[in-house]
C-alpha cells in the first residue's frame, strides 16, 4: 500500500543551524512532491513545490530536495529561527490526482 | 495568494445534533474543494472531494449519510456533520486549488468541533 513517511515526530534544533527534515514515500509515483507548514489550529500554508524532473528548489532560506531513485525528499530551513517552529508536512500528488496525500508532519522546535 | 475561507472556526455542539460548516473560495472559482479531518497530532486524512454541481466523492470509510456535502456555487462548499457524536470531535478543514495543474492547495483556517 501507499505510505508517506517523515523522519520524526519531533524535531529541535538550535537557533541559526539548519532544520533538516525528511519525507520518504513507497509505492508510490507522484509527479509532484509539496510542502507546507502549519501551526496549531490553523490550516496548513503551502511553502514550496518540486516537480518529479526537478532535483532542487529554493526559497529564501527553505530547500527541498526531491530524489525519485530514493523516493525521498529532504527539505531544509538555513538560519533557522524560533519562529519557525511549526508542523511541517509533507504532500504528494500523482499526475491524474486532484487531491493530495499528506505525511504524519514534523514537529519543529527551534530553540533559542 | 489565493484565499479559502472557512467558518465558523470553532464550534460546541450536544450529540444527536447537526452542524454546518462552510468552505469559500474568496477570490477564485473553485469547482473542487477537498474536506480533511485531522486528529490531535495526525495527519490530514481526506474525507472527500466536493464537486460543484454534482455529488461527492467519498473515501473509503466515511460515510456519505453522515457527513453531507453540498457545493452548490463555484465559491461555497459546506460539510454537514449530522447526528454528531463525541467521536466525530476532531479538526475538519477544507482546501481548493487546481491541483492537476501542479498548482498548490489552500486551506481554510480550519474547524474545532466539539460534540458533547
Amino acid at each position: 500500500s501507499q505510505k508517506i513517511e517523515q523522519n520524526s515526530e519531533a524535531l529541535n534544533v538550535q537557533e541559526g543551524k539548519t532544520a533538516t527534515l525528511t519525507c520518504n514515500y513507497t509505492n508510490y509515483s507522484p509527479a509532484y512532491l509539496q510542502w507546507y507548514r502549519q501551526d496549531p489550529g490553523r490550516g496548513p500554508v503551502f511553502l514550496l513545490l518540486i516537480r518529479e524532473n526537478e532535483k532542487e528548489k529554493r526559497k529564501e532560506r527553505l530547500k527541498v530536495t526531491f530524489d525519485t531513485t530514493l523516493k525521498q525528499s529532504l527539505f531544509h530551513i538555513t538560519a533557522s529561527q524560533p519562529a519557525d517552529s511549526a508542523t511541517y508536512l509533507c504532500a504528494l500528488a500523482s499526475g491524474s490526482a486532484r487531491q493530495l496525500t499528506f505525511g504524519s508532519g514534523t514537529q519543529l522546535t527551534v530553540l533559542p | 495568494g489565493a484565499v479559502v475561507s472557512q467558518h465558523p472556526s470553532w464550534v460546541i455542539c450536544k450529540s444527536g445534533t447537526s452542524v454546518k460548516i462552510e468552505c469559500r473560495s474568496l477570490d477564485f472559482q473553485a469547482t473542487t474543494m477537498f474536506w480533511y479531518r485531522q486528529f490531535p497530532k495526525q495527519s490530514l486524512m481526506l474525507m472527500a472531494t466536493s464537486n460543484e454541481g454534482s455529488k461527492a466523492t467519498y473515501e473509503q470509510g466515511v460515510e456519505k449519510d453522515k457527513f453531507l456535502i453540498n457545493h452548490a456555487s463555484l465559491t461555497l462548499s459546506t460539510l454537514t456533520v449530522t447526528s454528531a457524536h463525541p467521536e466525530d470531535s476532531s479538526f475538519y478543514i477544507c482546501s481548493a486549488g487546481a491541483l492537476w495543474q501542479g498548482s498548490e492547495a489552500f486551506f481554510g483556517q480550519g474547524t474545532r468541533l466539539t460534540v458533547v
